[in-house]
């Protein structure tokens, strides 16, 4: 059975840091990309980053990038997100998901329970 | 960017039909996936790949996609599919998600 458990939410300061870890287990990580997805307080959806099954390609929303960064260590089998110059706007649930394809249609079956992430003095 | 277009909310009598849509300029010639998510839950799919349904999702979830237009159809619509409902679809290696739509169901 597929699990992608988060960590590593909690209160920052404007401007400071934090690191997102996502313990996937149930199947091959290192044959799957994974994504972040987060969720303002109320509100939809919104990308925020994706990266390949090696760790060799990674994709960012305009809204993140620069400041936060995409990794995985596959020996792991863990998803990281790091986030610095963290912004009020930056608050929300993180939830990460694994990208499954059929026939080149790649879709996000799997989603873990997230993590709340919230910026504030 | 590419942006996708929900109406937020949508509201349907138990046992009829829902329809939630989703526009994009030429959605149709991209795959959409459609996610539920009921409060306080992660999402789930309930269909990728315009029509297909994941196993384990009823029937009663159909997608389609043409046009400018993709379309979640819930028939025969209960107390339980009440939720929020997201489009998804790929912008080159970016994914987008529509603004959302909230279904009641009463």
């Amino acid at each position: 059975e597929v699990h992608l458990l988060e960590s590593g939410g909690g209160l920052v300061q404007p401007g400071g840091s934090q690191r997102l870890s996502c313990a996937a287990s149930g199947f091959t990580f290192s044959s799957y990309a994974m994504t972040w997805v987060r969720q303002a307080p109320g509100k939809g959806l919104e990308w925020v980053s994706g990266i390949s099954d090696s760790g060799g390609d990674t994709y960012y929303a305009d809204s993140v990038k620069g400041r936060f960064t995409i990794s995985r260590d596959n020996s792991k089998n863990t998803l990281y997100m790091q986030m610095n110059s963290l912004r009020a706007e930056d608050t929300a649930v993180y939830y990460c998901a694994k990208r499954d394809c059929t026939g080149g249609v790649c879709y996000f079956q799997y989603w873990g329970q997230g993590t709340l992430v919230t910026v504030s003095s | 960017s590419y942006e996708l277009t929900q109406p937020p909310s949508v509201s349907v009598s138990p046992g009829q039909t829902a329809s939630i849509t989703c526009s994009g300029d030429k959605l149709g010639n991209k795959y959409s996936c459609w996610y539920q998510q009921k409060p306080g839950q992660s999402p789930v799919l309930v269909i990728y790949q315009d029509s297909k349904r994941p196993s384990g999702i009823p029937e009663r979830f159909s997608g389609a996609n043409s046009g400018n237009t993709a379309t979640l159809t819930i028939s025969g619509t209960q107390a339980m599919d009440e939720a929020d409902y997201y489009c998804q679809a790929w912008d080159s290696s970016s994914v987008v998600f529509g603004g959302g739509t909230k279904l009641t169901v009463l």
